[in-house]
C-alpha cells in the first residue's frame, strides 16, 4: 500500500501571497489531519477532516484554512503569507480517525516564506 | 491532554537496549499512553501504545509504573536507524477526535556505531 504523499514537497513564497497544499492519505483511509512543525513551537495541530467535514480545529487564525475531496484527498490553503507561516507542513490519514487508532504520517511540505 | 516530561536528549550505543523514560504523574485514568517518533526528514511514525499493562511489539516495549505516573519506551536492540526524536503523548478517551495529537518536545536520542 502506498503510504501519505504530499506535494509539493519543498515551496518558497513571498509575504502576502497564498499557497496549497496537497495531501494523498492512504487508501481507504478517510480521516485526514494536519500539523505545523516550526522550531520554536513544534508539532502543532491544525485540523481534522473526515468525509469532506471538518471535524476538529486547533488554534491557528483563519488564514488557515483547508477542505477534502470525496475521494479523501486533502488539501490546505494558507493566505496572505507571514513570515512566521515559514513552516513543515504535515499531513496525516488514518481509517476513522478514532482514538488509539494509528496516524500515519506524510513526509511535509517545507514551505518557506520571503 | 495531560502534561509529559520527558528529557531533552539521550545517547546510546548500537545494539544495546534503550529504556526512554516518560514522566506524567497528571494523567487521569482514562489517558492512553502513546509514543511516537520522527526520524531525520520524515513525518512522525507510530511506535506503540497502553493504557496499564505493559505492551510489547515489533518495534519496542512500553512499560507502564504500577500507579502510571510514569512509562518507559524499551528499544531492545538499537540500531542505527533507530536514531530519531520520541514523543511520549497522552490521550484522552473522551477526546473527540482521534486524529489531534498534542506533541511536547520529546527526546533526541542518538545511537552511536
Amino acid at each position: 500500500k502506498a503510504g501519505v504523499t504530499q506535494t509539493p514537497r519543498y515551496l518558497i513564497k513571498t509575504r502576502g501571497q497564498q499557497v496549497t497544499l496537497s495531501c494523498s492519505p492512504i487508501s481507504g483511509h478517510r480521516s485526514v489531519s494536519w500539523y505545523q512543525q516550526t522550531p520554536g513551537q513544534g508539532l502543532q495541530f491544525l485540523f481534522e477532516y473526515f468525509s469532506e467535514t471538518q471535524r476538529n480545529k486547533g488554534n491557528f487564525p483563519g488564514r488557515f484554512s483547508g477542505r477534502q475531496f470525496s475521494n479523501s484527498r486533502s488539501e490546505m490553503n494558507v493566505s496572505t503569507l507571514e513570515l512566521g507561516d515559514s513552516a513543515l507542513y504535515l499531513c496525516a490519514s488514518s481509517s476513522i480517525g478514532v482514538l488509539n487508532e494509528k496516524l500515519f504520517f506524510g513526509s511535509g511540505t517545507q514551505l518557506s516564506v520571503l | 491532554d495531560a502534561k509529559t516530561t520527558q528529557p531533552n536528549s539521550m545517547e546510546s550505543n548500537e545494539e544495546e537496549p534503550v529504556h526512554l523514560p516518560c514522566n506524567h504523574s497528571t494523567i487521569s485514568g482514562t489517558d492512553y499512553i502513546h509514543w511516537y517518533r520522527q526520524l531525520p526528514s520524515q513525518g512522525p511514525e507510530y511506535v506503540i501504545h497502553g493504557l496499564t499493562s505493559n505492551v510489547n511489539n515489533r518495534m519496542a516495549s512500553l512499560a507502564i509504573a504500577e500507579d502510571r505516573k510514569s512509562s518507559t519506551l524499551i528499544l531492545h536492540r538499537a540500531t542505527l536507524r533507530d536514531a530519531a526524536v520520541y514523543y511520549c503523548i497522552l490521550r484522552d478517551v473522551e477526546e473527540t477526535s482521534g486524529s489531534r495529537l498534542t506533541f511536547g518536545e520529546g527526546t533526541q536520542l542518538t545511537v552511536n556505531p
